[in-house]
């Protein structure tokens, strides 16, 4: 089956750094994406992993596991812009499975 | 255009009543996918197409869902005889090329559906 696990919510104050994880089980495997989405908009690109590693970008990184079916997203310094939903994705052949996305709330 | 485009961004239907929903890739964008966002949860997959030809469509919840891209660009999402648990965001993507294993998919805004 398909399951992609990630929590369900977060809190986190200004200027900290918060880790996002995610677990998954697919039955196909074509990469791993990270999209962040505020309430009432599109889901938005954030990173890419196929290959085990860190990818960082900017202020945030993501990390992918393959053996383990794991990957985080981090996210430095963070902003109250930053509050939103992080949604975690597999590529799987011809489409995104989704995560239920986990909603992020930053604090001053 | 600038990005991918939705319209209308919000439709409320009375039960029974059949809606059209439209979507606008990114132009030149090969590959068009629709999904459906439950409140408080991921997009769930419906459909894909590769320029006009609708290669998967194993998302589609039931026979009253019709997706087409006739000429390989707009994209309508059609629902017949809709019913409440249709009410949900219907989110178009698209990428650019022709296989979209590894590439991004870009997001419209989505069409918020109510119906009652």
């Amino acid at each position: 089956g398909q399951n992609i696990d990630q929590p369900t919510e977060m809190t986190a104050t200004e200027g900290a750094i918060v880790q996002i994880n995610c677990t998954y089980q697919t039955s196909g495997f074509n990469g791993l994406f990270w999209y962040q989405q505020h309430a009432g908009e599109a889901p938005t690109f954030l990173s890419y992993n196929v290959l085990d590693g860190l990818e960082e970008k900017g202020r945030f990184s993501s990390f992918l596991s393959r053996s383990k079916g794991y990957s985080y997203l981090l996210l430095k310094e963070l902003q109250m812009k930053d509050s939103a939903s992080y949604l975690c994705a597999v590529s799987d052949t011809d489409k995104l499975i989704f995560g239920t996305g986990t909603r992020l709330q930053v604090f001053p | 255009g600038a990005g991918v485009s939705q319209s209308p961004r919000y439709k409320v239907a009375k039960r029974g009543q059949d809606v059209a929903l439209r979507c606008d890739p990114i132009s030149g964008h090969v590959s068009l996918f629709w999904y459906q966002q439950a409140l408080g949860q991921g997009p769930e997959f419906l459909t894909y197409f590769q320029n006009e030809a609708q290669l998967d469509k194993s998302g589609l919840p039931s026979d009253r869902f019709f997706a087409e891209r006739p000429e390989g660009s707009v994209s309508t999402l059609k629902i017949q005889r809709t019913q409440q648990e249709d009410s949900a965001v219907y989110l178009c993507a698209s990428s650019s090329m022709r296989d979209p294993l590894q590439e991004t998919q870009y997001f419209g805004p989505g069409t918020r559906l109510l119906v009652l």
